[in-house]
């Protein structure tokens, strides 16, 4: 039973586009949304969160948008660089139901940017 | 430097031997947490554990054990009974304390090889 979804494997874009990867979920207890960066053989980073009282949340060229009636979360980056070819996880909490700081990951989106 | 150090970076496992990841943070934070990564999947859940001398099993905890005699350190190991126990192993933590954000900080991995 997957309740973080991340459908799309792979997207490749061109530098200075618009990188969209996508995350759906199916839990409604999951009030806390994150993204994280990982490179090979290395920890994953993290790099943006969203909480369910929002919609929206900006950082650099670094967007998260969720929908919560659609049970669904985007992260945008624009421009996009080489340097931001990785795998991208979506993971969800949910922290006000008392199960703390347990995140459950979807399976990852592996963005590459070309020159 | 605050963080979490993993070691070691890659281990070698005769099958039939009990090996054990090391896990040490000075982030200060309540919970910690051991996942496993496998190639083209999420990452999954093993074990948490929220406060020192308590821990719970998460989605995949069979074959594994885990110990929190101390707020830094949390070790796993990984037990003959673990049936596919080639993988690599991350190791998190995150701070439980009301009004931060819930968002796990990674360790650099651990490679575990069956040979």
């Amino acid at each position: 039973d997957q309740q973080v979804k991340q459908n799309s494997p792979s997207l490749s874009v061109q530098e200075g586009r618009i990188s969209i990867l996508n995350c759906d979920y199916t839990n409604s207890m999951f009030d806390y949304f994150l993204w994280y960066k990982k490179y090979p053989a290395e920890g994953p980073t993290f790099l943006i969160s969203i909480s369910s009282i929002k919609d929206k949340n900006e950082d650099g060229r670094f967007t998260v948008f969720l929908n919560k009636s659609a049970k669904h979360l985007s992260l945008h980056i624009v421009p996009s660089q080489p340097g931001d070819s990785a795998v991208y996880f979506c993971a969800a909490s949910a922290s006000r139901s008392g199960n703390t700081g347990k995140l459950i990951f979807g399976q990852g989106t592996t963005l590459q940017v070309k020159p | 430097d605050g963080g979490i150090t993993q070691s070691p970076k890659y281990l070698f496992r005769k099958e039939g031997q009990n090996v054990t990841l090391s896990c040490e943070q000075n982030l200060n934070h309540d919970a910690m947490y051991w996942y496993r990564q496998d190639p083209g999947q999420g990452l999954r859940l093993i074990y948490y554990s929220q406060i020192v001398n308590d821990f719970q099993k998460g989605d995949i905890a069979e074959g594994y054990s885990v110990s929190r005699e101390k707020k830094e350190s949390f070790p796993l190991t990984v037990t003959s009974a673990q049936k596919n126990p080639t993988a690599f192993y991350l190791c998190a933590s995150s701070s439980l304390r009301t009004g931060t954000n819930t968002e796990a900080f990674f360790g650099q991995g651990t490679r575990l090889t069956v040979v």
